[in-house]
């Protein structure tokens, strides 16, 4: 079975800590992804990455940064978390020219 | 720019009812489209998928028809079951730039009582 995995389900910090969320996958795919999920707004890209080292930002990147230091593991990182960064967040990956994205299975962040 | 349009839920239906969950998007070229469900507590899982004008994707007893002439790829099932309760997005793949990034709905949840 194809895997992604998220390295925390739940996670609760709080104003200006520092948060890592890390996410592997054992699948080979080039392409990794991290989406943020909010009730009514659907899923919204935050950063991409279509190889090891690189990285491209997608929607929203204000607030957050990445890291892809190996092809199987992509890392989103808050730099200094907010109460507006409080949400769901999705990794996924991909291969470089197929449609279909394997998601994780999301990790819920709380800001207090 | 590129953007998909989902009717808003929740949508509540009764078992064995027949459901459609409306879907457009505007997009310049060819995209592909897709239908991803997701159960509660878990992540987002392929449904169903098209990949050129007048496809039909089907899955799980889930359908949907890939419609250029109306830009619309609406998620249809016959008889709906409790099971089937979560949330529905719907996605193109717009191939524009590469790196395969896709664009979702605001997602539609349904709840179906027995």
């Amino acid at each position: 079975d194809v895997k992604v995995t998220q390295s925390s389900r739940y996670l609760v910090k709080r104003t200006g800590e520092k948060v890592f969320l890390e996410c592997v996958q054992d699948m080979d795919h080039e392409n990794m992804f991290w989406y943020r999920q909010d009730p009514g707004l659907g899923l919204r890209l935050i950063y991409f990455s279509y190889d090891v080292k690189m990285k491209e930002k997608g929607d929203i990147p204000e607030g957050y940064s990445v890291s892809r230091e190996k092809k199987e593991r992509f890392s989103l990182i808050l730099e200094s978390a907010s109460t507006n960064q409080t949400s769901m967040y999705l990794c996924a990956s991909s291969f470089v020219d197929a449609g279909e994205l394997f998601f994780g299975e999301g990790s819920r962040l709380t800001v207090l | 720019g590129d953007s998909v349009t989902q009717m808003e839920g929740p949508v509540t239906l009764s078992e064995e009812a027949f459901l459609t969950i409306n879907c457009t998007y505007t997009a310049t070229g060819y995209p592909s489209l897709f239908w991803y469900v997701q159960y509660p507590g878990e992540g987002l899982q392929l449904l169903l998928k098209a990949t050129k004008a007048d496809d039909k994707g089907s899955n799980k007893g889930f359908e949907a028809t890939y419609r250029k002439e109306t830009t619309s790829f609406h998620l249809e099932k016959g008889s709906v079951q409790v099971s089937d309760s979560a949330v529905y997005f719907c996605a193109l793949n717009p191939f524009s730039g590469g790196y395969n990034k896709l664009i979702f709905g605001a997602g539609t949840r349904l709840a179906v009582h027995p």
